[in-house]
């Protein structure tokens, strides 16, 4: 098991509303990447947060946004939910430093929009 | 777009036979890979990685090789347990500092006892 924790576990909202979705990252790692994974598909990059701030999106609407806090955890927050944003959401954290990419994963949030 | 792809959706292999998961990516300036692996319900637990500058990487029973000149990627795994029944992804990261994991859709290994 790695050090990233999520929260909640599962997630049961209807279409229209908003929804927060929690990560803590491991000890020592600074920055924050969130992907949704859909069913039977790999996981596609939402955003990532290093410093507090926003440091790359991948192609997502301008509803779906994030925060980091100082001590490393994040949020991401989706508005006006659609059907299709039911999925697993998952959040990874590694330390951004002298290129060490290897990024490790929380459990995920399951969402299911009805 | 997206420039990470398997081969093959699913994999059946008998406890014991090794297996080989095969990966295609399209970006000639990626300069690194990863394999996870993901069981039912949890999140993709990293396995082995390797960078743009090395062939071959070999970790505990696990072994990457990468063809930079056809864009291939494996990961062979020896003496296939039932433990190692899962889904398979390969993801690269981009060049230019984003650091954003690519990935493909996997490969769902079965192995059968």
């Amino acid at each position: 098991e790695t050090g990233v924790t999520q929260s909640p576990t599962h997630l049961i909202k209807t279409r229209g509303q908003q929804v927060t979705l929690r990560c803590s990252s491991q000890s020592g790692h600074n920055t924050v990447s969130w992907y949704q994974q859909a069913l039977g598909q790999g996981p596609q990059f939402i955003f990532q947060y290093y410093r507090e701030e926003e440091n790359g999106r991948g192609n997502f609407p301008p509803r779906f946004s994030g925060l980091q806090f100082p001590n490393y955890s994040s949020e991401l927050n989706v508005n006006a939910l659609e059907l299709d944003d039911s999925a697993l959401y998952l959040c990874a954290s590694h330390l951004r430093a002298g290129g060490n990419n290897e990024q490790f994963f929380g459990p995920g949030t399951r969402l299911t929009v009805l | 777009g997206e420039s990470v792809g398997l081969h093959l959706p699913t994999l059946s292999v008998q406890e014991g036979d090794n297996s080989i998961i095969n990966c295609a990516y399209s970006n000639s300036a990626s300069d690194y890979f990863i394999w996870y692996k993901q069981e039912s319900g949890k999140g993709p637990q990293f396995i082995i990685d390797i960078r743009s500058n090395m062939d071959k990487r070999q970790g505990q029973r696990v072994t990457v090789l990468l063809n930079k000149t056809v864009k291939h990627l494996s990961l062979q795994i020896a003496a296939t347990q039932p433990g190692d029944s899962a889904v398979y992804f390969c993801a690269e990261i981009l060049p230019g500092g984003s650091e954003k994991l690519v990935f493909g859709k996997g490969t769902k290994l079965t192995v059968n006892p």
